[in-house]
């Protein structure tokens, strides 16, 4: 049974431009949750989702920032015009059912320049 | 959320156990302990979850005293890959909590030659 799955492993965007990171969770898990960790900081909790619903998106910035968990393929975490502070490890987990215990995948680092 | 107090760092030799204490005061009732294990450039990796007395698998044991407001984590005989940043987790009780990891600083463990 494979585990989480991301891609692209590194992402190197310009300022301005969009970041599309995607997180396939493991086979039958039908729970996603996205976290981000700035350099030097713990993780943070950005958002919750299951199949095609968003549960809890309290931890998305307000703006530029979207998610998703289609019916088909993997969840997407959108960053649209993307700025240095952006700049951070995104790891996706899944679960089979809501709670604690998660499954996280390695993590997609995005650099903005 | 319930807040968790962990010390920053803990050094250990090769062989010895290695305890890390985690203090949660406001544990609410119906809250879970998880333990979290990061190695750098990594998605946590699950450890093992708790509600009271004493919980031990093949990685860990976790010992939650009666009043639920301090954990320990015990790794025995740390070898030098069990190097990694340590998080205690409380929560996934309530429904604003369910699947919503709060991450503090954790614990640096450095294990020795």
């Amino acid at each position: 049974n494979a585990g989480v799955m991301q891609n692209p492993r590194h992402l190197v965007r310009r300022r301005g431009q969009e970041a599309r990171l995607r997180c396939s969770p493991m086979k039958g898990h039908s729970h996603v949750y996205w976290y981000r960790q700035l350099p030097e900081e713990g993780l943070k909790f950005m958002v919750y989702l299951q199949k095609e619903n968003i549960i809890d998106e309290s931890g998305m910035p307000k703006e530029r920032f979207s998610a998703e968990f289609p019916k088909e393929g993997p969840s997407i975490l959108r960053i649209q015009q993307v700025v240095r502070g952006d700049s951070a490890a995104y790891f996706c987990a899944s679960s089979p059912q809501g709670g604690n215990e998660q499954y996280f995948g390695p993590g997609t680092r995005l650099t903005v320049t | 959320l319930a807040k968790t107090t962990q010390p920053i760092s803990m050094d250990s030799y090769e062989g010895q156990e290695v305890n890390i204490t985690c203090s949660h005061n406001n544990i609410a009732t119906n809250d879970y302990i998880t333990w979290y294990q990061q190695f750098p450039s990594q998605g946590p990796r699950f450890i093992i979850q708790g509600y009271k007395t004493k919980v031990t698998n093949e990685v860990a044991s976790l010992f939650i005293p009666a009043d639920r407001k301090s954990s320990t984590l015990s790794l025995p005989r740390v070898s030098l890959s069990d190097t990694a940043v340590y998080y205690c987790l409380v929560g996934a009780g309530t429904t604003d909590s369910w699947g919503k990891l709060q991450f503090g600083a954790g614990t640096q463990v450095v294990v020795t030659p």
